[in-house]
């Protein structure tokens, strides 16, 4: 199993272009969630799927969309990139009654400039 | 004020030592209770879970809780250099089987000198 996986790793987008962060999971998890860490902020949620075809905001939504057509990925979208979008992004999924369990992926370090 | 509060250190300590890692919290709807590691450049990973109040036990790991005075804590005993980290605490309310929205703290970066 790899896990959760996201690509690209790195990026660096200028203010107003748009991207999409990928992120796909093979452990038949139900749940997904899209976070931001900032530098001594530890990790806001942004956005999260319980299942495909079903999505809610999180505590940072601002700028931000995602879909979930199947169950294994989860892409988020940057509209409109800003520099207080810079952050590094992890990609989370979680299952049934362990939904605290939440496997992370390795990240995506974002730079808007 | 923050939900979560975690003392971000940094926590450096010799080899062998025993460290502990606290966080208090406001929310009292919070009912379980989480801490990962996260190495550098590397997403979290789930060290412990504990439900309500009391101690839970892995290994070196042991988790703490105190409902009744908001606080929690991460005791490492035997502490290795491969323990150094970044450690956050994370919390988070809900009926069993939904998908949970964590609150995190800050994180306390953990240096084990050899």
């Amino acid at each position: 199993n790899a896990g959760v996986t996201q690509t690209p790793k790195f990026r660096i987008l200028k203010i107003g272009q748009s991207m999409t962060l990928q992120c796909t999971q093979d452990m038949n998890h139900n749940y997904m969630y899209w976070y931001r860490q900032d530098p001594g902020m530890g990790l806001k949620l942004i956005y999260y799927s319980v299942g495909a075809g079903i999505t809610d905001k999180g505590e940072v939504p601002n700028g931000y969309n995602v879909s979930r057509s199947t169950t294994e990925d989860f892409p988020l979208r940057l509209e409109l990139a800003a520099p207080s979008q810079t952050s590094v992004y992890f990609c989370a999924s979680s299952y049934g009654v362990r939904g605290d369990e939440q496997y992370f992926g390795p990240g995506t370090r974002l730079t808007v400039t | 004020q923050k939900e979560v509060e975690q003392d971000p250190g940094p926590l450096s300590v010799p080899e062998g030592a025993i460290v502990s890692l606290n966080c208090t919290y406001s929310n009292s709807a919070f009912q379980y209770f989480m801490w990962y590691r996260q190495y550098s450049r590397k997403g979290p990973e789930l060290l412990m879970y504990t439900y309500s109040s009391g101690n839970k036990e892995d290994g070196r790991f042991t988790a703490q809780v105190d409902k009744s005075s908001k606080y929690i804590s991460l005791f490492i005993r035997d502490s290795q250099p491969s323990d150094s980290a970044t450690y956050l605490c994370a919390m988070s309310w809900g009926s069993s089987g939904s998908a949970r929205q964590l609150t995190f703290g800050s994180g306390t970066q953990l240096t084990v000198l050899p």
